[in-house]
């Protein structure tokens, strides 16, 4: 199956400053990616659709001057978490479908933020 | 607006047991329904979707668009099966998944 990649797996940082997650699809082109973000013991929260060459669609209640999205090429999104507080701990999750369009999506691995 | 209901957080069932997880959706249109399993220390995954009526390791689910159900069932339990279990929905024309709040299950020996 397909295969997409995040990095950092696991950030620490100071309150204040910001942090970049990359979101990478390794075998093929996404032009949509979705992030995701869980909090301990609980589902998935879809924060934002990115897509390539185009401004993100945030879902309501997420800021988008605090979460920042790039999709700047077919197999790369970032997500910038700006000005980090420690409520913004938590677990970012990338994910893309591939253009068969089955409905799949396939998941990175997470990106564990912790902002002290 | 959609929901996704899974009504158990946690799940356990001796090996070669019955099992199943359960899961209730509320959606306006005709969605597509999914279910996704995250092993321990493991990114998430397909496990199966409605449209497919396929049987993956073992395990079925039938949409049953009157009770709007969409329950994961199998019916002898594995100590692999052990995992996080998180049914899905996709609304008409849309491309992202609206998760419920996912089951733990935890197969005996």
């Amino acid at each position: 199956g397909a295969v997409v990649s995040q990095h950092p797996s696991r950030v620490i940082c100071k309150s204040g400053t910001s942090v970049k997650i990359e979101c990478r699809s390794l075998d093929f082109q996404a032009t949509t990616m979705f992030w995701y973000r869980q909090f301990p013991k609980q589902s998935l929260m879809l924060m934002a659709t990115s897509n390539e060459g185009s401004k993100a669609t945030y879902e309501q209640g997420v800021e988008k001057d605090k979460f920042l999205i790039n999709h700047a090429s077919l197999t790369l999104s970032t997500l910038t978490v700006t000005s980090a507080h420690p409520e913004d701990s938590s677990f970012y999750i990338c994910s893309a479908g591939d253009r068969s369009n089955t409905g799949e999506l396939f998941f990175g691995e997470g990106s564990r933020l912790t902002v002290l | 607006a959609q929901r996704v209901t899974q009504p158990e957080k946690l799940l356990s069932v001796f090996k070669g047991a019955p099992v199943e997880l359960k899961c209730n959706y509320s959606y306006s249109g005709s969605p597509e329904l999914f279910w996704y399993v995250q092993y321990s220390r493991q990114r998430l995954q397909l496990l199966l979707r409605h449209i497919s009526r396929e049987s993956i390791k073992g395990f079925t689910a039938d949409l049953n668009k009157g009770e709007t159900s969409f329950h994961l069932k199998k019916p002898f339990a594995q100590e692999e099966d052990s995992a996080m279990y998180y049914c899905a929905l996709r609304g008409t024309g849309a491309n992202n998944l609206f998760f419920g709040t996912g089951t733990r299950l935890t197969v005996i020996p």
